[in-house]
């Protein structure tokens, strides 16, 4: 199976920030990577699929990037509703996830 | 609209066996693939399997973690997926949710609400 990666485990942030997390991929799976978001409770929502496109109805703010086996999600200026747990997943071969980025109010 | 609404979880003792079941609406079921991700308590994400669509043949892969002791199957006429499990250990217990690819791929756009599984003695 590939291993993901993701760093920072945990993040605390303010509102108006800006922050990036990573995933790292144990093998190159060119840009087949997805982020999701997930709030308490509730189940997990699409953000990003293919590594850099925006899913429908997700705002602007954020973007992902990379290719290979290094990628990275960017939320350009957080809102109050992005607090939340954050994971990636590679799609390239039976599914995987990484770990999870919590994103704390700071 | 498109909606997953999964059944069959509860508490069910060690080595016991149970049956999910993800009901699907809104779309064109067999032109998508299925998988089932769990969370235990507390935890992160696991896809527990994943089965193709109609156009890839329906084939399945497992997590290493179940592979042997669930099964993932599909009926396209009745548009539900349906995750069997056997042997049941302690360390399956967790939130159960169904979501669909994108089309034949594992790319998950919509989940359903989940189920609960709780294995215990």
């Amino acid at each position: 199976d590939i291993q993901m990666t993701q760093s920072p485990s945990s993040l605390s942030a303010s509102v108006g920030d800006r922050v990036t997390i990573t995933c790292r991929a144990s093998q190159n799976i060119i840009s087949n990577l997805n982020w999701y978001q997930q709030k308490p409770g509730k189940a997990p929502k699409i953000l990003i699929y293919s590594a850099s496109n925006l899913q429908s109805g997700v705002p602007a703010r954020f973007s992902g990037g990379g290719s290979g086996t290094d990628f990275s999600l960017t939320i350009s200026s957080l809102q109050p509703e992005d607090f939340a747990t954050y994971y990636c997943q590679q799609s390239y071969t039976t599914p995987t996830f990484g770990q999870g980025t919590k994103l704390e109010i700071k | 609209e498109v909606q997953l609404v999964e059944s069959g979880g509860g508490l069910v003792q060690p080595g016991r066996s149970l049956r999910l079941s993800c009901t699907a609406s809104g779309f064109t079921f067999s032109d998508h693939a299925m998988s089932w991700v769990r969370q235990a308590p507390g935890k992160g994400l696991e896809s527990v399997a994943f089965i193709s669509n109609r156009a890839f043949g329906g084939t399945a892969e497992y997590a290493a973690s179940v592979q042997g002791r669930f099964t993932i199957s599909r009926d396209d006429s009745k548009t539900i997926a349906y995750l069997q499990m056997s042997s049941l250990k302690t360390e399956d217990t967790g939130v159960y949710y169904c979501a669909r690819g994108r089309y034949a791929s594992s790319t998950f756009d919509y989940w359903g609400q989940g189920t609960l599984v709780s294995v215990s003695s």
